[in-house]
Parts: structure tokens; C-alpha cells; sequence
């Protein structure tokens, strides 16, 4: 199947700081990402639609100044936690689509695990 | 809004039975529908995919069945191994965003296979 990658897999960070997430397809071309969450002996939450080319469009309760993403070409998204806070503290999980209506499948990738001090 | 529920929540059994894992959705007006395993730490592995027009799909061990009518999915796994211990989640893909929307998930099924 086909493969998405996330970098980094890990990270620490301050209180205040920004954080990008990197997500590809490594594979394939994908003109839609989407990015998740998952909080501890929780269910994936879907955070955000990324769109090639245009704006990602966000869930309801998802702050689009605090979790920017950028969708700058085909194989990559990014998402950007800016002025994190422990709260913030989650893994992160992004998938591509691949394929249309009853073909459509997506690939997830490893999960980036962001813990904010 | 689709809503998932899978049943059981968890379920630990020694290895080598035959399982029957759940999964049930509000909105039957899909594509397909996914199941996907997690381990812990790990992102999501996808299984098995059931277009709407089919009633099954086998992947080795694995063998899924869709009731799109009835909102309804099963996931067999036939003479099970440790190494099927994980949390497996189910998630359909709703006509509604056009193929265009993220997944709805449940809180997956905790599945331990005792060696």
C-alpha cells in the first residue's frame, strides 16, 4: 500500500514555542491531507482538512491561528502548532487520500507525540 | 454527523479463537468503509477496505463484512495470534463531503490475544 511519513516522530518543547509537523506522501500525490489528534485512551479527532493549493479548512473548535497548515505541493502538509501550551500536549496523526469515492482509501502516517513543558 | 460505535471496547482471549469485532454507524450513506489496527504509540494501519457495493472483503485471517443498510460492520479474525493484540478501529467514509471529508471514528475496539 501506499506510504505517508511524518517528521518528526517526536518532540519536546517549551511552553511559547512553535512546532512544525511535516507529513508526505511518499508514494503517491495527494491533493487532500488531513490532520488528527488523538489525546490518551482516546479516538482520533480530526482536526483539519488540508487542500493543495488552497486553505485547509478546520473542524468546529479548532483554532486556525494556533494549528496553521500549509499544503505547498502534492506529496506535502504541514501543520504548525504556534505559541504552544501543555495543553497542546497530544499525538498527532496525519493521513493522505488516495483514490475517488468507493476507491478512496487513507494512508496514515506514524504520528508525531508533541509534549509541551 | 456520522457517529461509531464498536463493541466490545476490549476484549482479551487466549490465542488461537476465532473473534467477532463490531462496529456500527449513523449514517449509512457512504462509499466505504475502513478498518484500520493501532498499536500502542504507533499511527493507524489500514486493513481492510469494503466499497458500498460489497458484502465482504478477506485479507488473509481477516475478514470483513458490511451491512450498509443496517449501519453495520464486522470484523472476523480466524485463529488469532499475540501479535493480533492491538486496537482496531473501523471508519466509513461519508457520500455527504463528496469523498472529500476526514474520518469519523469510534473508540476502537482493545483487543489482547493471550500467548
Amino acid at each position: 500500500g501506499a506510504v505517508v511519513s511524518q517528521h518528526p516522530s517526536r518532540v519536546i518543547c517549551k511552553s511559547g514555542t512553535s512546532v512544525k509537523i511535516e507529513c508526505r506522501s511518499l508514494d503517491f500525490q495527494a491533493t487532500t491531507m488531513f490532520w488528527y489528534r488523538q489525546f490518551p485512551k482516546q479516538s482520533l479527532m480530526l482536526m483539519a482538512t488540508s487542500n493543495e493549493g488552497s486553505k485547509a479548512t478546520y473542524e468546529q473548535g479548532v483554532e486556525k491561528d494556533k494549528f496553521l497548515i500549509n499544503h505547498a505541493s502534492l506529496t506535502l502538509s504541514t501543520l504548525t502548532v504556534t505559541s504552544a501550551h501543555p495543553e497542546d500536549s497530544s499525538f498527532y496523526i496525519c493521513s493522505a487520500r488516495q483514490g475517488w469515492e468507493e476507491r478512496e482509501t487513507q494512508y496514515f502516517g506514524p504520528g508525531t507525540r508533541l509534549l509541551v513543558l | 454527523k456520522q457517529e461509531v460505535t464498536q463493541i466490545p471496547a476490549a476484549l482479551s482471549v487466549p490465542e488461537g479463537e476465532n473473534l467477532v469485532l463490531n462496529c456500527s454507524f449513523t449514517d449509512s450513506a457512504i462509499y466505504n468503509l475502513q478498518w484500520f489496527r493501532q498499536d500502542p504509540g504507533k499511527g493507524l494501519t489500514s486493513l481492510l477496505l469494503i466499497q458500498s457495493s460489497q458484502r465482504e472483503q478477506t485479507s488473509g485471517r481477516l475478514n470483513a463484512s458490511l451491512d450498509k443498510s443496517s449501519g453495520r460492520s464486522t470484523l472476523y479474525i480466524a485463529a488469532s495470534q499475540p501479535g493480533d493484540s492491538a486496537t482496531y478501529l473501523c471508519a466509513p467514509l461519508p457520500i455527504s463531503g463528496g469523498g472529500a471529508d476526514g474520518l469519523t471514528f469510534g473508540k476502537g475496539t482493545h483487543l489482547i490475544i493471550q500467548p
